[in-house]
């Protein structure tokens, strides 16, 4: 079965360091899909990323980066130089794409609170 | 574009009483979802739909019902409302994917009910 977790519940750093939030997973499937979204506090859902289990390059967009391991099933995100605006919810999400339902699986989140 | 839309965005309900919440998208997506949001718990899967005129049950069904009657629009029914059932509920919609390929769902900005 597939599974999300998302083992850091919450974690405060001041303003400018970086900070990593961590996502392992488990599929049993070869091909599937991995996902990042944050919540801001104003509540909607903002999709980030979307990566492939063929993909293993890291991606870099502006101050956010992932890492996606396969070897390790992790698939973990980085912000670099971190700004107050940062501050939210962020989901890890994981979808096995076998069947036609096409189901995201999501971690429960890690709130990320960025200090001035 | 409005993307996904959500009415209503606030809502109060008695014990016993019922309510639909509906969902509508412009980006002909094929799949549309319902999820539920409790603190600590991240997003469930509550009922999604393949296609108009399909729904499906996901992780926490019980007390719910939909309907896809058309492509742009997903309904999510609640005929006796409990206590349990105060949440924040999130629809989402995602392109059709062929066999092995997942795309990223885009969310409404949510529905909070409140049950007493």
């Amino acid at each position: 079965a597939q599974k999300v977790t998302q083992a850091q519940t919450e974690i405060s750093v001041v303003e400018k360091e970086d900070v990593t939030l961590d996502c392992v997973y488990e599929t049993r499937d070869t091909t599937y899909y991995l996902f990042w979204y944050k919540q801001p506090p104003s509540g909607e859902l903002v999709f980030l990323i979307r990566r492939n289990s063929f993909d293993e390059q890291n991606e870099i967009s502006g101050r956010y980066s992932w890492n996606f391991q396969k070897s390790t099933s992790s698939f973990n995100f980085t912000i670099t130089a971190s700004q107050v605006v940062d501050s939210a919810v962020y989901f890890c999400a994981l979808s096995e794409a076998k069947n036609r339902d096409d189901k995201i699986i999501f971690g429960k989140g890690t709130r990320l609170h960025i200090l001035p | 574009n409005a993307g996904v839309t959500q009415t209503p965005k606030f809502r109060v309900l008695k014990t016993g009483q019922s309510m639909t919440l509906l969902c509508a998208q412009d980006m002909n997506h094929e799949y549309m979802y319902w999820y539920r949001q409790d603190p600590g718990m991240g997003l469930r899967l509550i009922h999604y739909s393949v296609g108009e005129g399909t729904t499906a049950k996901g992780e926490v069904p019980d007390g719910y019902n939909v309907s896809r009657l058309k492509k742009q629009n997903f309904l999510l029914g609640l005929e006796s409302a409990a206590p349990s059932q105060t949440s924040v509920y999130f629809c989402a919609s995602s392109q059709y994917g062929v066999m092995g390929v997942s795309y990223e769902q885009y969310f409404g900005p949510g529905t909070r009910l409140t049950v007493t």
